[in-house]
């Protein structure tokens, strides 16, 4: 069964600091892996797709890595702000049926 | 382009209570999922629809939920009889055929059982 774990639980830094979000998972064989984005009483938002194939996805201030071999991505914010608090959550798929395993989630607080 | 709705958005019921949840894809889009989501967790597959045919329903307990999706478009997922551990964020997701298509996700149902 796929397990996926995300360090640390909870970050504050403040605002202006780059940073580092960590995410593993334990069955190498994954279709993807995607980072989303949730803020409080909504839904979550797609970040970035990482294919199996790829090793990096950057989109603006956010790059994601993926290292299938080891189980790990992570997700880098440069020059972070208030408006990126939030919880982040990291998820693989297997297979074509896309079905995701999430992570736990980290939850990001920028101190203006 | 509308994104994916659900309704309501917040239910409080007593435990053995039956609830509902609606939900309305994106047009278009042939998958839906519904995810439960546990306060402090990431969300969990319930079941996976393509069209109005169940794909993966595994990680459903049966014995109290249950869902449809009879015209291959809105989805309802229903709780009958409630318990105190059902008190999650119930999400909705679909997506476009393709297994390199990204999941686009709703608003979410928040329940709280008391």
């Amino acid at each position: 069964k796929q397990e996926v774990t995300q360090i640390p639980a909870a970050l504050s830094v403040p605002e202006g600091e780059n940073l580092v979000l960590n995410c593993s998972f334990t069955d190498s064989a994954i279709y993807n892996l995607q980072w989303f984005r949730q803020d409080p009483g909504k839904g979550l938002t797609s970040l970035l797709l990482i294919q199996s194939s790829q090793r990096e996805q950057t989109s603006g201030r956010l790059n994601a890595s993926l290292d299938k071999s080891s189980g790990r991505s992570t997700l880098y914010i440069a020059a972070s702000q208030p408006g990126d608090s939030a919880t982040y959550l990291c998820a693989v798929t297997k297979g074509a049926s896309n079905q995701f395993y999430f992570g736990t989630g980290t939850s990001l607080t920028v101190i203006p | 382009e509308a994104g994916v709705a659900q309704s309501p958005r917040y239910k409080i019921i007593e435990k053995r209570q039956s609830v509902a949840f609606w939900c309305n894809p994106i047009s278009g889009h042939a998958t839906l999922y519904w995810y439960q989501q546990i306060l402090g967790q990431g969300p969990k597959l319930l079941i996976q629809f393509q069209n109005n045919g169940v794909v993966d329903d595994s990680q459903l307990p049966k014995d109290r939920f249950s869902a449809e999706r009879l015209k291959g478009v809105d989805s309802t997922l229903k709780i009958q009889p409630a318990k105190l551990e059902d008190s999650a964020v119930y999400l909705c997701a679909s997506r476009l055929p393709g297994a390199r298509e990204t999941q686009y996700f709703g608003p979410g149902t928040r329940l709280l059982v008391l």
